[in-house]
């Protein structure tokens, strides 16, 4: 069974300086994996992806991802936060049905 | 202006009744999805529906329903049944293959009074 892990409830980062949230896989044969964002009492919206090709992938809003098949990672990363950015983040991975981790929450603080 | 809608965005529901929700799109799209979100636990599949006049259940079927009449439309059906229905529900749409995200609606807050 494929399964999406986001291992941290909740990341804190100081506006300005550099975020990453994780998220880990485990999907059968090549798989495809998402980021999505949500705002409160909203849908999700889509950051970016990974089919295939280069494993850093660029995205919306400053973000990218780099996907790392030996550690079967797919972290989020954007080199400056902005308060704007706090939100819950969500990962999904897909080799055969879209499943998502449980969700991380981002608190930019001034 | 493409997208999905959803409606209403606030629902209320008396035990035993059945509620439906509404879900529409404009992007012709060949697939179409139904989530539950609950605080803590991500996203959880209900029903999805990959061409009109036929679906497949997802993880947690059990007291759903839907139905796919037209492309644009998949409306979901809150039975009885569902012992825990008050959530956010999320409907979400795209062309049909894995490899392409999903558009999402605003979502529904059921809560069952």
């Amino acid at each position: 069974a494929q399964s999406v892990a986001q291992p941290e409830d909740q990341v804190n980062v100081a506006e300005g300086n550099p975020l990453t949230v994780k998220c880990t896989y485990s999907v059968s044969g090549n798989p495809y994996l998402f980021w999505y964002v949500q705002y409160p009492n909203r849908g999700l919206q889509f950051l970016l992806k990974y089919i295939t090709g280069d494993n850093l992938v660029k995205g919306s809003y400053g973000f990218e991802a780099e996907f790392n098949k030996s550690q079967t990672s797919f972290h989020l990363k954007k080199p400056s936060a902005l308060v704007s950015d706090s939100a819950l983040y969500f990962c999904a991975g897909t080799a055969s049905k879209l499943t998502f981790g449980t969700g991380t929450r981002l608190q930019v603080t001034l | 202006d493409g997208g999905i809608t959803q409606s209403p965005k606030y629902l209320f529901r008396k035990e035993g009744q059945n509620v439906t929700l509404s879900c529409e799109q404009n992007l012709n799209h060949d697939a179409m999805y139904w989530y539950r979100q609950d605080p803590g636990q991500g996203l959880r599949l209900i029903y999805y529906s990959q061409i009109v006049n036929d679906f497949q259940k997802g993880d947690i079927a059990e007291g759903y329903s839907v139905s796919r009449e037209k492309k644009e439309s998949f409306p979901l059906t809150v039975t009885s049944a569902q012992k825990n229905p008050t959530a956010f529900y999320l409907c979400a749409s795209n062309p049909g293959t894995l490899y392409n995200e999903q558009f999402f609606g605003p979502g529904t807050r059921l809560t069952v009074l």
